[in-house]
């Protein structure tokens, strides 16, 4: 069964360093996303990507965080100057086609520590 | 703001009971919630999707959603120690984005 990939499984990382996450969604799926998790917190949306383009974000999703998809498969999350509060699990999750009723298939995260 | 409501648990159940968990979302304009499962340390998992009102039955898994109240519920049949987890409840606005709840811890005893 396809899955959507993600790499490294764990990143550590020093305080202004610049990090990217990276993630192979599943290959006939068309919207991706972003979400992170603070430990002991929940689920919370970052970004998501159609067509080469932001779609939507939330507030979390500042001028620090950028999403890219460098070629066919690869889609990436870059965090320019990490702060310790930066410090959670990212989960990439891509869905068939539209995003309104398609469900979201996540990979099994990225876990970030920030010192 | 879009707000999803979950009792934090945990709830207790012994083995083969039936378990029941629920979620409120404030957004009226919601059109689509999941349940999704999470083991601690580890991604969540879909275990069913919803989408109008009334119940949907998958294997030991039943959902049920009542948009008038606002309420969606998980019923999970004959409840194995493996489905101890935490149990998400999303909701979808009809945009790209879910919004989650914290969760509900299960945890099912021999």
């Amino acid at each position: 069964e396809p899955e959507v990939t993600q790499t490294p499984s764990h990143q550590v990382t020093q305080m202004g360093q610049e990090v990217i996450l990276r993630c192979v969604p599943i290959s006939n799926h068309l919207y991706f996303y972003w979400y992170r998790q603070i430990l002991g917190q929940k689920v919370e949306f970052l970004v998501s990507f159609y067509n080469n383009e932001i779609s939507e974000k939330s507030e979390i999703f500042d001028d620090q965080f950028s999403v890219e998809r460098p070629d066919g498969s690869n889609f990436t999350l870059k965090i320019r100057s990490t702060k310790l509060e930066d410090s959670a699990m990212y989960f990439c999750a891509s869905s068939p086609s539209s995003g309104g009723s398609d469900t979201q298939y996540f990979g099994p995260g990225t876990r970030l520590t920030v010192l | 703001q879009k707000e999803v409501e979950q009792n934090s648990g945990p709830l207790s159940v012994p083995e083969g009971a039936i378990a029941s968990l629920n979620c409120t979302y404030s957004d009226r304009g919601s059109q689509s919630f999941f349940w999704y499962r999470q083991y601690s340390g580890k991604s969540p998992e879909l275990i069913m999707s919803i989408y109008s009102n009334g119940d949907k039955e998958d294997g030991r898994f039943t959902a049920q959603l009542n948009k008038a109240s606002q309420y969606v519920s998980l019923l999970i049949r004959d409840s194995q120690p493996s489905d101890s987890a935490t149990y998400l409840c999303a909701v979808n606005g009809g945009y790209s984005t879910l919004t989650f709840g914290k969760g509900t811890m299960l945890l099912v005893s021999p």
